[in-house]
């Protein structure tokens, strides 16, 4: 089954420390990956996503995440977290193969002053 | 502003009752998605349709049903509403021709079943 995996719900760091989500897909056919953030109360937004165009991929508000073939990975990065990245996070991915879109479960960040 | 809408933007009502919600897609896209959001369930795909048509389904109750419009507006109707009904109703539309064309989502509709 292809699917997306965001390991830990909730994620603590302090203001100015590396934000580190991680995302895991498994298929066997190369995804299109994507993350959104949502804010209390407001749809998702995209951050960022990958189009095979390149492995690292800068999205919006300072936010990264490169793509790990060897890994099945898409993991996002900050380098200092603000206190307003609190929010949720979605990693999702999309195929060549169809028109549905699978989402994680969502990572919820908690900004620490 | 992603360019979707949705409406209304709060709706509050009893069990049993049943309710529309509307979206209208960012002009030219096709594709309509929707997905409910509770605390409990997290984000859950319900419905995809692509110009008129239905194309997935995911984990939509028979209570609920949708469609898509020859205008490409597309309503979620829900039915015999019970309590744990409550939740985000979200709407998303993607562009058509990429598979990795990323989805616009509205605000949402919270819906209230008391």
């Amino acid at each position: 089954a292809q699917s997306v995996t965001q390991l830990g719900s909730h994620v603590s760091v302090s203001e100015g420390a590396l934000v580190l989500l991680r995302c895991n897909y498994s298929s066997s056919v190369p995804p299109y990956l994507f993350w959104y953030v949502q804010y209390p109360n407001q749809g998702l937004q995209l951050l960022l996503k990958y189009t095979s165009a390149a492995t690292l991929v800068k999205g919006i508000n300072g936010f990264e995440a490169e793509f790990k073939k060897s890994e099945t990975s898409f993991h996002l990065t900050k380098p200092s977290a603000h206190m307003s990245d609190a929010a949720e996070y979605f990693c999702a991915v999309s195929y060549p193969t169809g028109n549905q879109f699978y989402f994680g479960t969502g990572t919820s960040l908690t900004v620490i002053p | 502003d992603s360019g979707v809408t949705q409406t209304p933007k709060h709706l509050i009502t009893a069990t049993g009752q049943r309710v529309t919600l509307r979206c209208s897609p960012r002009s030219g896209d096709l594709s309509v998605y929707w997905y409910q959001q509770s605390l409990d369930q997290g984000l859950q795909f319900l419905i995809q349709y692509y110009n008129g048509e239905e194309r997935a389904k995911g984990n939509i109750l028979e209570r609920f049903s949708a469609q898509q419009f020859p205008d490409l507006h597309s309503e979620l109707n829900l039915s015999s509403l019970e309590l744990g009904d409550s939740a985000l109703y979200f709407c998303a539309s993607r562009a058509a021709g990429q598979y990795y064309n990323e989805q616009f989502f509205g605000p949402g509709t919270r819906l209230t079943v008391l």
